[in-house]
């Protein structure tokens, strides 16, 4: 079945630096992929959503890109704040018929330093 | 706009007692998911119910029961709770139960065993 490996597991920047966030997951037919953010002490929050066909996806501060040929899946915060700091995870919808199987990342935490 | 709630948000048992986690959504959604969210492992599916009266496993669904007793709420039961146990529980929901919706998240459950 589908595998999702993400990384890096911790990653601290300063403001206004770069951050990003990547994940490799196995299944060709993987057709959906989702960004979530988890603040502390709180549940995720869904970040970006991005279908298979489009490679670059940009959203308020950062930008998603997939690569399809790699099976590669990334994050890419361009300034970063502090409050960008959380714990943030991919997640992927493989192919195969099987109902409500996302497959989650392990999790980044990020942490921007002021 | 709607909440999940969760109940309650710090659960502490003992070795080998019966511990149940509780699920309330106020979005009208179909789809009501359990997942455990252990450090540095990302999050994996317990159960999922796309309806009322509904159950379907998940990828960790030894060592647990489910019940879907009506649309807006779903319900965990650790049926043995392992001794130094220590995980956040997180109930989500969807619309739809394609694995290609946003998912809606409570803030967890912490659950520590004595």
């Amino acid at each position: 079945g589908e595998q999702v490996e993400q990384r890096p597991p911790h990653l601290s920047v300063r403001e206004g630096d770069s951050a990003v966030i990547i994940c490799t997951y196995t299944d060709p037919n993987s057709y959906y992929f989702f960004w979530y953010k988890q603040e502390p002490g709180a549940g995720l929050q869904l970040l970006m959503k991005v279908f298979s066909s489009t490679e670059i996806n940009e959203g308020q501060g950062f930008t998603v890109l997939l690569n399809k040929k790699d099976k590669q899946l990334s994050l890419n915060l361009t300034a970063a704040h502090p409050g960008d700091s959380a714990v943030y995870f991919c997640a992927v919808r493989g192919g195969g018929s099987a109902l409500g199987r996302l497959h989650f990342g392990a999790g980044t935490q990020l942490i921007v330093i002021p | 706009g709607g909440i999940i709630t969760q109940t309650p948000k710090f659960l502490i048992g003992q070795e080998g007692q019966k511990l149940t986690l509780k699920c309330q959504q106020n979005f009208n959604h179909d789809t009501m998911y359990w997942y455990r969210q252990d450090s540095g492992k990302g999050l994996r599916l317990i159960y999922y119910s796309i309806t009322e009266n509904d159950l379907q496993k998940g990828d960790l669904s030894e060592g647990y029961d489910a019940s879907r007793e009506k649309k807006s709420s779903f319900s965990l039961t650790v049926t043995s709770a392992q001794k130094n146990e220590m995980a956040v529980f997180l109930c989500a929901s969807s619309i739809g139960g394609q694995g290609i919706e946003r998912l809606f998240f409570g803030h967890g459950t912490k659950l520590s065993v004595l």
